[in-house]
């Protein structure tokens, strides 16, 4: 069973609108916590990371939080462009150094 | 600032048949690694190197071998495709393993079909 899992798999937005993107992980012991950004054909981009005395983080449009005793984060996008089309991972590192992914949520911005 | 660069961008193979990805960067970093997509599943560790001579296996090793002679290479090498290995495969790098600060690059990917 996977240790992170993400929610919803795949949602569609209307461009200007807001969504949040939801990560539950059983890693444990935690060290910290990544959001990245995967577009369609391309390698995954960091977008926050966020260790255990974070509980958000905020890049541009995009702010991330985090419960580490309820072990859940959260991605909020803001304001969505349709350049926000695409697949947002989570990757939970375990403290030896281990990363698990997420099987990611697909964000579909429409015009 | 070319970062990480991954060739072929596609690749057909036959099942027997044997290729080698490669990856480079330019950006002098010491840890490199394999990962594999694969639909409905988080990315997964093949191999990775701490730097030039060292390498070790991931979490889904067989079937896939790995030599880091530079610090800028990092091929990795099927020996016998299978239809299993039919997946997307990601390089990644990062400058130093401090856990709570250093960021993956990741290259674009090698589409690999096996027939």
């Amino acid at each position: 069973k996977n240790q992170v899992e993400q929610s919803p798999q795949s949602l569609i937005i209307l461009e200007g609108k807001n969504c949040t993107l939801q990560c539950n992980y059983t890693v444990s012991p935690f060290s910290n916590l990544r959001w990245y950004k995967q577009d369609t054909g391309r390698g995954p981009v960091s977008l926050t990371i966020m260790t255990f005395s974070e509980n958000t983080k905020s890049n541009g449009r995009y702010t991330a939080t985090l419960d580490a005793d309820t072990k859940q984060s959260s991605l909020h996008i803001t304001a969505s462009q349709l350049s926000d089309s695409a697949s947002y991972i989570c990757v939970v590192t375990d403290s030896w150094g281990k990363l698990q992914f997420g099987a990611g949520t697909q964000v579909v911005v429409t015009p | 600032n070319a970062g990480v660069t991954q060739t072929p961008k596609f690749q057909v193979l036959k099942t027997g048949q044997s290729m080698t990805l490669q990856c480079a960067q330019d950006m002098n970093h010491e840890y490199m690694s394999w990962y594999r997509q694969d639909p409905g599943m988080g990315l997964r560790l093949i191999h990775y190197s701490v730097g030039a001579g060292i390498t070790d296996q991931g979490e889904v090793p067989n079937g896939y071998n790995v030599s880091r002679s530079t610090t800028e290479d990092f091929p990795l090498r099927l020996l016998s495709a299978a239809p299993s290995q039919t997946s997307v495969y990601f390089c990644a790098s990062s400058s130093s393993w401090d856990r709570d600060n250093e960021k993956l690059f990741f290259g674009s990917g090698t589409q690999l079909s096996v027939l």
